[in-house]
């Protein structure tokens, strides 16, 4: 089945440590993105990659860091500069140039920072 | 920076009730795209607005795409309790911009 893997699917951390999450694609897709939901909230961009070994910030990529060394990973780093990074993370991808597609997204990885 | 607002946040509706949703953006849009997400889960795509002033249907929901390109609705008529949820539009310009959400509970 094709589709994207994102995980682990709930993880928790202390204050103070770095996690990645992991998100797969073999959908051969070119673009990948990462977003935050807040409860209640709409979806907020950390990063995207439109090609391999290049990415670029969103609109709240402070605190995340991302790589893109295959088409098919896109993994992110929670890393303990974000100042509140409990959330539900969800990882995108899609075909084509930037005016098409849909995304496809994960099922998504909720973080939980005790 | 580019804004997709959407209204309302939340809507609750008595099932058969009709429900519609409003996306508006601050800036022209190539296209637009509407997403489902159930509640705990991830969203899925529903549907892309290319054309100024296109109309779209599936089944009970109809999507219009403002003649300006900059405002576009989702209207859901008759509804079910599968139709909750919440539903967010997607503008497309340079990246994508999503909407800010409209919650929908059905009260059967």
């Amino acid at each position: 089945d094709g589709g994207i893997t994102q995980s682990p699917k709930y993880l928790f951390r202390k204050e103070g440590q770095n996690v990645t999450l992991s998100c797969e694609q073999n959908l051969n897709h070119d673009a990948m993105y990462w977003y935050r939901q807040d409860p209640g909230q709409g979806l907020r961009l950390i990063y995207y990659s439109q090609i391999v070994n290049d990415f670029q910030k969103g609109d709240i990529a402070e605190g995340y860091s991302v790589s893109r060394e295959k088409k098919e990973s896109f993994p992110l780093t929670v890393t303990s500069a974000q100042k509140n990074p409990t959330a539900f993370y969800l990882c995108a991808s899609r075909t084509g140039g930037m005016d098409t597609g849909e995304l496809f997204f994960g099922e998504g990885s909720r973080l939980t920072v005790l | 920076g580019q804004q997709v607002m959407q209204i309302p946040q939340y809507q609750h509706v008595q099932e058969g009730e009709d429900f519609t949703t409003y996306c508006n953006s601050s800036t022209t849009l190539s296209n637009i795209q509407w997403y489902k997400q159930r509640p705990g889960g991830h969203p899925v795509f529903l549907i892309q607005l290319v054309k100024s002033g296109e109309v779209k249907k599936q089944k009970r929901l109809t999507f219009q795409f403002g003649e300006a390109k900059k405002n576009s609705s989702l209207h859901i008529t008759a509804t079910q309790t599968t139709d909750v949820g919440t539903y967010f539009c997607a503008g497309i310009g340079n990246q994508f911009y999503f909407g800010t959400g409209t919650s929908l509970t059905v009260i059967p």
